[in-house]
């Protein structure tokens, strides 16, 4: 059975102090693996897809990289406003989007 | 680009009523559409998959008479909640798949539905 495992839970940062979130998979044939934002009362917002072991992609203060088992979301001097719950999702192609249950950061001025 | 709108974002209904919540893909078109539920502080548990023109698939558990999904044209896809009761009150997220530079998944801004 296909599984997404996210840690921490929950993550208290100072602001500027960098981080990084977990995102461990089971999936068979990874196809995507997807990290998304949410803030509380909306959809999740997409960030990134990561396709294959190895490859990595940036947005601002976000870099999400990807092995054969997990993936990592680093954030770099994290202001406030990166407070969220960051979601991530595997997709295997003959199944629907796997979640992880997420991890809620919080950063503190 | 890869836009899903949702409405309506929040909506109060008495039990024993139904609601209709509608998502529109507004610049793709989007032949598949997955229904999600999520309850506070848990991850998204997808209820159905709905296709342009055809049948929805449920996930097991989710009963389809009372989440009555129609997904008649490739830029809408609505869900209706049928005798809505206080424990169907939940946020309710659609998603839709797209790809160009890659691929992945858009999701709407979510409904969050209380019965009373």
């Amino acid at each position: 059975e296909d599984q997404v495992t996210q840690s921490p839970e929950a993550l208290r940062l100072q602001e500027g102090e960098s981080s990084s979130l977990n995102c461990s998979y089971t999936v068979s044939g990874l196809r995507g693996l997807f990290w998304y934002r949410q803030d509380p009362g909306k959809g999740p917002e997409f960030l990134f897809t990561l396709y294959s072991a190895g490859e990595e992609k940036e947005k601002e203060r976000l870099k999400a990289t990807l092995t054969k088992k997990e993936s990592f979301l680093h954030i770099t001097a994290p202001k406030p406003e990166d407070s969220a719950t960051y979601l991530c999702a595997a997709h295997s192609g003959n199944t629907p989007l796997v979640f992880g249950k997420g991890t809620r950061l919080s950063v503190i001025a | 680009g890869a836009v899903v709108s949702q409405h309506p974002s929040r909506v109060i209904c008495k039990s024993g009523t139904s609601v209709k919540i509608e998502c529109r893909s507004l610049d793709f078109q989007a032949t598949t559409m997955f229904w999600y539920r999520q309850f506070p502080k848990q991850s998204l548990m997808l209820m159905a998959t709905s296709n342009e023109g055809s049948k929805a698939t449920y996930e097991q558990g989710v009963e389809k008479d009372k989440f009555l999904i129609n997904h008649a044209s490739l830029t809408l896809s609505t869900l209706t909640v049928t005798s809505a009761h206080p424990e169907d009150s939940s946020f309710y997220i659609c998603s839709a798949p797209w790809a160009g530079v890659g691929y992945g998944y858009t999701f709407g801004s979510g409904t969050r539905l209380t019965v009373v």
